[in-house]
């Protein structure tokens, strides 16, 4: 297993068109997060899966924004209507749901850079 | 709830000098506490961690001790490089949840020759 993949790395697109982007977790963990950083500042937490299940969901997440990850396994995060807010890097991670020495075995991905022009 | 509060940057310093980047936490649970590292352009790694008081975490260098009592978990290196250049960014989970991740905002580093 060669880590948490994001897809697609970059993307720039229009006001206004919706954007899809994909993640594989590691495929021990049952647990897949969505994290938005924008410029400047750190990641912030915008939603979490354990398997199937969307258990959390941030304030961040406006009702144009929605996940999924179907089977439990990768997750797509969809924004619709893209906004220039919108433009951030967009960080997905995955871990065990139980202890791995106190860190749970949390990876990060590269992330998909969004611009929306 | 839970956070993380770290010094402001940017930081410049010349290379093989000491470097401290202080960060400090609230934690209603019981938190493990990280730092990451992120070169421009590219997503986080995991530079260091620490799950349990006074643990000292380290990596390529770099050291952090994790301070109960004074809810600090403060970067050092004694000797930065030029590749050190990046931002750096404290975060903590809560032992108990492992639910997400609480960042702060990042301290630029730059190194210069």
């Amino acid at each position: 297993d060669t880590g948490v993949s994001q897809d697609p790395r970059h993307k720039i697109t229009k006001r206004g068109q919706n954007v899809t982007f994909r993640c594989d977790p590691i495929s021990e963990h049952n647990r897949l997060y969505w994290y938005r950083q924008t410029l400047g500042q750190g990641p912030e937490f915008l939603t979490y899966f354990q398997n199937e299940a969307q258990l959390e969901k941030s304030r961040l997440l406006s009702d144009r924004f929605s996940a999924e990850r179907p089977k439990g396994s990768f997750s797509t995060l969809e924004i619709q209507r893209t906004e220039q807010g919108d433009s951030a890097m967009y960080l997905c991670a995955s871990s065990f749901s139980l202890q791995a020495g106190g860190d749970y075995g949390y990876t990060f991905g590269s992330g998909t850079r969004l611009t929306v022009v | 709830g839970d956070s993380v509060t770290q010094m402001e940057g940017p930081v410049t310093l010349s290379e093989e000098a000491f470097l401290t980047i202080n960060c400090t936490y609230t934690a209603t649970g019981y938190p493990s506490l990280f730092w990451y590292v992120q070169y421009p352009g590219e997503g986080l790694q995991l530079l260091l961690k620490a799950t349990k008081a006074d643990d000292k975490g380290s990596n390529k260098g770099f050291e952090a001790t994790y301070r109960k009592e004074t809810t600090s978990f403060h970067l050092e290196k004694g000797s930065v490089q030029v590749s050190d250049s990046a931002v750096y960014f404290c975060a903590l989970i809560d032992r108990n949840t492992g639910n997400q991740f609480y960042f702060g905002t990042g301290t630029s580093l730059t190194v210069i020759p």
